[in-house]
């Protein structure tokens, strides 16, 4: 079975500064691995992913995130938080069905 | 431009009403899914779809049914509704990125938000 844990439902940040968002998997296969974006009132929209190959995955609007086996992690960072980050994210893993955690809010101060 | 479609957006209705969420796309995707996500909570599969003619049962268990007669469609209908249903219900549709690597890449419509008094 896989599973997805996302540390801290609720993040803050000032404006310039790192956003760093949290996400731990179980998977007893090796894993494929995403990071969507939730807007107010919109779906999910895929922010960036792992299949193989380099660990270190970009994706948009300048968010990046860094696959670590033995950590069993996949954390998303983005060095300088802007306003409109402002939204929920949600880790998930999975091929054909995905498993999402439970999502993290991002708030982003002036 | 959205590539997947959701209606209603929103919809209030009393209890033992039968209701149906629409969703369809337009990429010509094979697989599609729904998933029911209440606040704070993460999203949970309660149906999916290979293809035509083929609908299975996700992991939470939901008194809803599917269809899926054509490709692009995929409509969610609750029989009888009650409080318990009230949620979000996100419709999503995907493609496998590269034979090799397998990975299905979901793309979401907006969602269909239910109140059920």
């Amino acid at each position: 079975a896989q599973s997805v844990t996302q540390l801290g439902s609720h993040v803050s940040v000032s404006e310039g500064a790192l956003v760093l968002l949290r996400c731990n998997y179980s998977s007893s296969v090796p894993p494929y691995l995403f990071w969507y974006v939730q807007y107010p009132n919109q779906g999910l929209q895929l922010l960036l992913k792992y299949t193989t190959g380099a660990t270190l995955v970009k994706g948009i609007n300048g968010f990046e995130a860094e696959f670590k086996k033995s950590e069993t992690s996949f954390h998303l960072t983005k060095p300088s938080a802007h306003m409109s980050d402002a939204a929920e994210y949600f880790c998930a893993v999975g091929a054909q069905k995905l498993v999402f955690g439970q999502g993290t809010r991002l708030t982003i101060n002036p | 431009e959205a590539d997947i479609y959701q209606t209603p957006r929103y919809l209030v209705i009393g209890t033992g009403k039968k209701i149906t969420l629409e969703c369809s796309q337009t990429m010509g995707h094979d697989k599609m899914y729904w998933y029911q996500q209440d606040p704070g909570m993460e999203l949970h599969l309660i149906h999916y779809s290979y293809g035509v003619n083929s609908t299975e049962k996700g992991d939470l268990s939901s008194e809803s049914t599917v269809s899926r007669i054509r490709t692009e469609h995929f409509p969610l209908t609750l029989e009888s509704a009650r409080p318990s249903h009230t949620s979000q219900y996100l419709c999503a549709s995907s493609e496998v990125t590269g034979r090799i690597s397998g990975a299905n890449v979901l793309t979401f419509g907006a969602g269909s938000r239910l109140t059920v008094l």
